[in-house]
């Protein structure tokens, strides 16, 4: 079955350190996979997506995040970290594009001063 | 634009009554889908339609009925609402067709409570 995986519940990082939150995916060929931020009482926005090429994509927020083909990983990135990235976030994936997505179930995100 | 809109945002239900949550959308999108989010599961594809006239089935489809008669409109109706349907509910929208990937909106969400 597909699946999406965040191993991590909660992270909390300091303000202007970097990050780096965890997915994996279980598909038969490459899915199309994106990552999404949900501020608290709000709806989700799309951070980046990859659907081939260059497998280190670029977002919004100044936002990354790499395909790994052989770890089956799509990890998110951001070098430093400000108050305003506290959210959760959720890595999605889907075989024919944004069609039928597969949510992990999200890593919460705390900065702290 | 609006983009995709949710109403109500907040609803409190007893056991056993009907209501439809509202979805419209104002992009032209061809593809609609409702999803639920609990704590600690991610959200989870209820039902999605390809077009208007045109729904299937998600992953937790089971209490909801769907219909499409318009682009636009995408209502989600719970006939008997139960305990278990407490969660916040999320309706998207996207452009598809021809292999493109394009962009999920989501709308603001709307919080359903069954007593």
């Amino acid at each position: 079955a597909q699946s999406v995986t965040q191993p991590d519940i909660h992270i909390t990082v300091s303000e202007g350190a970097s990050l780096e939150l965890r997915c994996n995916y279980s598909y038969g060929a490459t899915p199309y996979l994106f990552w999404y931020v949900q501020s608290p009482g709000q709806g989700l926005q799309l951070l980046l997506k990859y659907f081939s090429g260059d497998t280190l994509v670029q977002g919004i927020k100044g936002f990354e995040a790499e395909f790994k083909r052989s770890q089956s990983s799509f990890n998110l990135r951001k070098p430093s970290v400000h108050w305003s990235d506290a959210a959760e976030y959720f890595c999605a994936g889907d075989n024919f594009g944004n069609e039928k997505l597969t949510f992990g179930t999200g890593t919460r995100l705390t900065i702290i001063p | 634009n609006a983009g995709v809109t949710q109403t109500p945002k907040f609803q409190v239900l007893k056991t056993g009554q009907s209501m439809t949550l509202q979805c419209a959308q104002d992009m032209n999108h061809e593809y609609m889908s409702w999803y639920r989010q609990d704590p600690g599961m991610g959200l989870r594809l209820i039902h999605y339609s390809v077009g208007a006239g045109i729904t299937d089935q998600g992953e937790v489809p089971n209490g909801y009925n769907v219909s499409r008669s318009t682009t636009e409109d995408f209502p989600l109706r719970l006939l008997s609402a139960a305990p278990s349907q407490t969660s916040v509910y999320f309706c998207a929208s996207s452009h598809t067709g021809g292999g493109l990937v394009t962009e999920a909106f989501f709308g603001q969400g709307t919080r359903l409570t069954v007593v």
